[in-house]
């Protein structure tokens, strides 16, 4: 079983639409995060959310809101897509007590392409 | 504010030689340090974690980091490099006051040579 899964693997749409990226981790973790990793490898967060707060990036627009139905899942949702938007997008969760406190469970990417 | 520094693009080293990968860091409190590797095509995988005890720290794959406080750096070594190594390495730190996110440096490609 994927600890960390991701769905789609890869998106592509046109500018100024809204897509979600779905992620569920079955590691049973309390925290969940997004990642924007650009062309350059350069890797950024976004946000970190457990089921009592959520810690935003304050460089992300606004376009980009996370939405978590339940502990096991934390979707991205990105509204009036932009060219700029275009870049590898990762899921991650950890803990945040124990033995494995902070180490983080990364998903394997959702390629998005903006034309 | 917190910061990570990869000093090194890219790092290249024969297959056989030790390797060092060179971290550098900034954080507000005391520092939760790591290391994660990324292979073409897929997310990153942990590869050891530094949060108190002992500065020198063993994880995945025979890889070690030290850590010294006086000079804020995690550097990654491994003693002997396999060309299974080569992949992308990044550095990573999280603050120990309450609020702190985690930072990642840029990267550091290895490519170990046959």
């Amino acid at each position: 079983d994927t600890a960390v899964s991701q769905t789609p693997k890869y998106l592509v749409t046109q500018m100024g639409n809204d897509k979600s990226i779905k992620c569920e981790q079955n590691l049973g973790h309390d925290t969940m995060y997004w990642y924007k990793q650009d062309s350059k490898k350069f890797l950024k967060i976004m946000f970190s959310y457990n089921n009592k707060e959520l810690i935003i990036n304050e460089t992300v627009p606004n376009r980009f809101s996370p939405k978590s139905p339940d502990k096991a899942h934390l979707n991205l949702h990105i509204n009036s897509l932009e060219l700029g938007d275009s870049a590898v997008y990762f899921c991650a969760s950890s803990q945040v007590s124990g033995v494995a406190k902070n180490i983080q469970y990364f998903g394997a990417g959702t390629r998005l392409s903006v034309l | 504010a917190q910061s990570v520094a990869q000093p090194e693009d890219q790092v290249n080293v024969a297959e056989g030689n030790p390797l060092t990968v060179k971290c550098t860091y900034s954080v507000s409190g005391n520092p939760y340090l790591f290391w994660y590797v990324q292979y073409p095509n897929r997310g990153l995988q942990f590869l050891l974690k530094y949060i108190t005890g002992d500065n020198l720290v063993k994880g995945s794959y025979g890889f070690e980091a030290e850590f010294n406080k006086s000079q804020t750096s995690f550097h990654l070594k491994k003693p002997s490099a396999l060309v299974s190594d080569s992949a992308l390495y990044f550095c990573a730190v999280r603050g120990g006051n309450y609020g702190q996110n985690f930072v990642f440096g840029p990267g550091t490609r290895l490519s170990v040579l046959p």
